[in-house]
């Protein structure tokens, strides 16, 4: 089951504060976040275990909730290389094989 | 040090073609994955190693999809009889082991086109 990812796409201005929530079906019990840039490979943010919250990139944190199945991605005072894609990526217990969310497209204008 | 290397960077083939596709990981890593990623998707599942042995191959499609790891480094996807539904981006990432703290390092991805 293909975690779903809210809101589908978000256009800020540069300063602005934005969150991007991922939510499964299934029990996390890790979520990696990626962002990806047009063109290009997506790129590791940060990894969430189990209801930690995680300052791991420039102005960029996030959260996880074990109860609620969801995890929330906070980017505060955005610039404009926050642009692209970000995906939330989760693993059924005792397996690594990660399936992405349904991504979030963020655009940032100055 | 170098990341993961995907060759070629563009494929473009026949309908009905064999192609296979190329991923060199981060040297050490043990975990291998492919995915496939359509135009404004995520990157879908494909199939992970550990080592030389697939760990999971849930995510091939059909058994025209094969992907080997002999040595536990270098990969190769097999696609026979390509349909142009198989048309996509086919990304590879390695990370350092299992573990739910092992993030994804992604290569720039094939780009397959058939005609």
């Amino acid at each position: 089951q293909q975690p779903v990812q809210s809101p589908q796409a978000v256009i800020l201005r540069e300063g602005e504060d934005a969150v991007i929530n991922c939510s499964s079906s299934k029990a996390l019990y890790s979520v990696h976040w990626y962002r990806q840039k047009h063109g290009e490979a997506p790129v590791f943010l940060m990894i969430l275990l189990k209801g930690g919250e995680q300052k791991g990139h420039e102005k960029i944190s996030a959260s996880f909730n074990e109860k609620k199945q969801q995890s929330s991605l906070y980017l505060t005072a955005s610039q404009l290389s926050y642009s692209g894609t970000y995906f939330c990526g989760t693993a059924p217990s005792g397996t690594y094989k990660y399936i992405f969310g349904t991504g979030t497209r963020l655009k940032v204008l100055a | 040090g170098a990341g993961v290397s995907q060759t070629p960077s563009n494929k473009v083939t026949e309908k009905g073609k064999y192609v296979e596709l190329r991923c060199d990981p981060i040297s050490g890593h043990t975990a291998l994955y492919w995915y496939r990623q359509s135009l404004g998707q995520g990157p879908e599942f494909l199939i992970y190693f550990q080592g030389t042995g697939a760990a999971d191959d849930s995510g091939l499609p059909n058994d025209r999809f094969f992907a080997v790891r002999p040595e536990g480094s270098v990969s190769t996807l097999k696609i026979q009889r390509t349909e142009r539904g198989d048309s996509a981006v086919y990304l590879c990432a390695s990370s350092l082991g299992a573990g739910e703290a092992s993030p994804l390092h992604f290569g720039n991805g094939t780009r397959l086109t058939v005609t």
